[in-house]
Parts: C-alpha cells; sequence; structure tokens
C-alpha cells in the first residue's frame, strides 16, 4: 500500500470554526488532490497539487484553501466551517517523483477523515 | 469535460454468479483506465488497470472497448466479500492532472 496518511481521522467541530487536515505522504509523489465524498455525489475534487507551492481548484472549492509548502504534506483547510462542510475527505496521490505531465498514473488514496461541523 | 457514467446498481447476485459492469466515457485518449473498489466507509482502492488488450486477474477481467467508449469488469464465481462499490476512473490525460471518477456501481453478493 502506498505510504499516505490522513490526520486527524475523525473530527466534530462547530459551525464558523476553522478545521485543518493534513495528508502527508512517503512515496514522493508529485500529484495529491483533496477530495470530499457525500452520498449520492460520489467523489468530487475540492483542490488538487502538481508540485510543491503548486495549486489549483477542482469542482468544489468554495470555503477551502490549501497549502504544499514540501512535497511530503497537503493541507486543506476550512476557513470556517459550515454544517454543508460536513463530509467524508479523502486525500489521494498519483505519480512519480517530478516527470513529465499528462501520464496516466493510478491514484492511491488515504483512509480519509470523518468530519462533522455542528 | 470528460463524463464518466456507471450504472448504480445495486446488483444483487447470489454467490457463485458471474456479474459484469460496464463504464462509459468521452473524449479521453487515455491508454489506460482503471477499477476501483471501494467498501462501506472505506477509501477506495485499486482494483486492477484496464489496457487495450485487455486485464485479467483471477476472477476478475477488465476490458477496454475503445471504438464505442466502455469499459467493462466482470466477475465471475462471485464472493459474499466482492460485496462493494466498484468505481471506474478515467485518468488524467493531455496535460491535465485530474482524473475522472465514475459514481460507481454497488454489488451486493448474498448466501
Amino acid at each position: 500500500d502506498a505510504g499516505i496518511t490522513q490526520s486527524p481521522r475523525h473530527k466534530v467541530t462547530e459551525t464558523g470554526t476553522p478545521v485543518t487536515l493534513r495528508c502527508h505522504q512517503t512515496e514522493n509523489h508529485r500529484y495529491m488532490y483533496w477530495y470530499r465524498q457525500d452520498p449520492g455525489h460520489g467523489l468530487r475534487l475540492i483542490h488538487y497539487s502538481y508540485g510543491v507551492k503548486d495549486t489549483d481548484k477542482g469542482e468544489v472549492s468554495d470555503g477551502y484553501s490549501v497549502s504544499r509548502s514540501k512535497t511530503e504534506d497537503f493541507l486543506l483547510t476550512l476557513e470556517s466551517a459550515t454544517s454543508s462542510q460536513t463530509s467524508v475527505y479523502f486525500c489521494a496521490i498519483s505519480g512519480s517523483g517530478y516527470e513529465s505531465v499528462g501520464v496516466s498514473y493510478e491514484q492511491y488514496f488515504g483512509p480519509g477523515t470523518r468530519l462533522t461541523v455542528t | 469535460r470528460k463524463e464518466v457514467e456507471q450504472d448504480p446498481g445495486p446488483f444483487n447476485v447470489p454467490e457463485g454468479a458471474t456479474v459484469a459492469f460496464n463504464c462509459t466515457y468521452s473524449n479521453s485518449a487515455s491508454q489506460s483506465f482503471f477499477w476501483y473498489r471501494q467498501d462501506c466507509r472505506k477509501e477506495p482502492k485499486l482494483l486492477m488497470s484496464v489496457y487495450s488488450s485487455g486485464n485479467e486477474d483471477g476472477r476478475f477481467t477488465a476490458q477496454l472497448n475503445r471504438a464505442s467508449q466502455y469499459i467493462s469488469l466482470l466477475i465471475r464465481d462471485s464472493k459474499l466479500s466482492d460485496s462493494a462499490t466498484y468505481l471506474c476512473v478515467v485518468p488524467a490525460s493531455g496535460g491535465s492532472y485530474i482524473p475522472t471518477f465514475g459514481r460507481g456501481t454497488s454489488l451486493i453478493v448474498h448466501p
């Protein structure tokens, strides 16, 4: 299994509070992704990173920000959590090192973070 | 934007049955595709890759029909432990970094 961890694994927080989720990899993979998964919606991409300090928005990025200051860590921040952000959050990695883009790599997922905003 | 369509199911089959899922996609020049398995409340895990020549791994066979733009997954001799949701994935290609996931097909194998 790919070396990818997420923390925390479970979190309950109140509306309006900031929350940061961490994704950590030991594989030196170039690409990292944050998804949320909700019943009836499947996996939806929030943000992704294609290198250190290189990030971009996915389809559901409103209310979320990310940072990647080093290869192994990708942080997802909810600046002011809302109940609509209650979800399961998955981090994923793909690629290998910093080879050329556009290669069809499979993704490996972390175990997920269950976030409840009350 | 690429679209990936899957029948959500559930497919309800008895143990030992053979079951097949299809996944249709559009606008992809990818050379390979993927099937993932996701158990309830767990992360998706790579099941197998799908190449133009197809791929077989034990009871699982995946095929790609590029002309008709679909990939298939065949499971023979279904086991109770095969119960899960199966996601098909069209990888990033052409300079994109973003793969496209189907919403998944639910399989329930009963005794």
